[in-house]
């Protein structure tokens, strides 16, 4: 089973407000992930990172921000919540060009 | 656009029957495809997975047909049973780039005991 790790795992908040989604890894990956995924529905790629002092921007457009300062950390950040935000976000993590990706349990977010 | 088509988007089998997912791609620079596997409330997992120098792929009761010719694949799982429900997705990926996996719409697959 995969250390990777997401907290917290359920988040309601109100309008406006600012939030950081976390993700750590344990295994020393360099690659990092973040999707959103509506429930039951199909993974949509919102940021990536190669490594520390990376991030790229995904598939989907987001209007969240990400960071890569340590290798094992790579946390989401909403600056002001919307209920369009509502939805569960993955993290996962891969080896550097490995094709795994190892995903965490996510975070179900509910934005009132 | 998107890079990998799947269906069913749901599927009913009963104990013991066979379940078929299909997948299909376009980009001919796709050389590894995977298949995860996702229960309620956790994250999706690799299952089992597959690269286009093999037609076929079997890990227990799981298996990847792949038909490079008609960019294809499918996942069959073979004496279903209630504890494989699950949502099912297969992926593709390429090793330029950003090596980046591409998703598919998913398969929410329910066994009936």
């Amino acid at each position: 089973e995969a250390d990777i790790y997401q907290t917290p795992r359920y988040l309601v908040i109100g309008t406006g407000k600012k939030i950081t989604l976390e993700c750590s890894q344990t295994m020393g990956h360099d690659k990092m992930y973040w999707y959103q995924q509506d429930p039951g529905m199909e993974l949509h790629l919102i940021h990536y990172s190669y490594g520390v002092n990376s991030t790229e921007k995904g598939d989907l457009s987001s209007e969240s921000t990400v960071s890569r300062i340590r290798t094992e950390h790579f946390p989401l950040t909403l600056e002001s919540a919307r209920p369009s935000h509502t939805s569960q976000y993955l993290c996962a993590s891969s080896e550097s060009r490995g094709e795994t990706q190892y995903f965490g349990p996510g975070t179900r977010l509910l934005v009132l | 656009q998107q890079q990998v088509k799947q269906s069913p988007q749901s599927l009913i089998v009963q104990k013991g029957g066979i379940s078929i997912i299909n997948c299909a791609y376009e980009n001919t620079a796709f050389d590894y495809f995977p298949w995860y596997q996702q229960f309620p409330g956790k994250g999706p997992a690799l299952l089992i997975a597959i690269r286009p120098d093999v037609s076929e792929k079997k890990e227990g009761r799981f298996t990847i047909s792949f038909n490079k010719s008609a960019k294809q694949f499918s996942l069959h799982i073979m004496d279903s049973q209630p504890g494989d429900s699950a949502t099912y997705f297969c992926a593709a990926s390429m090793k330029t780039g950003a090596n980046n996996l591409f998703f598919g719409t998913g398969t929410r697959l329910t066994v009936i005991p």
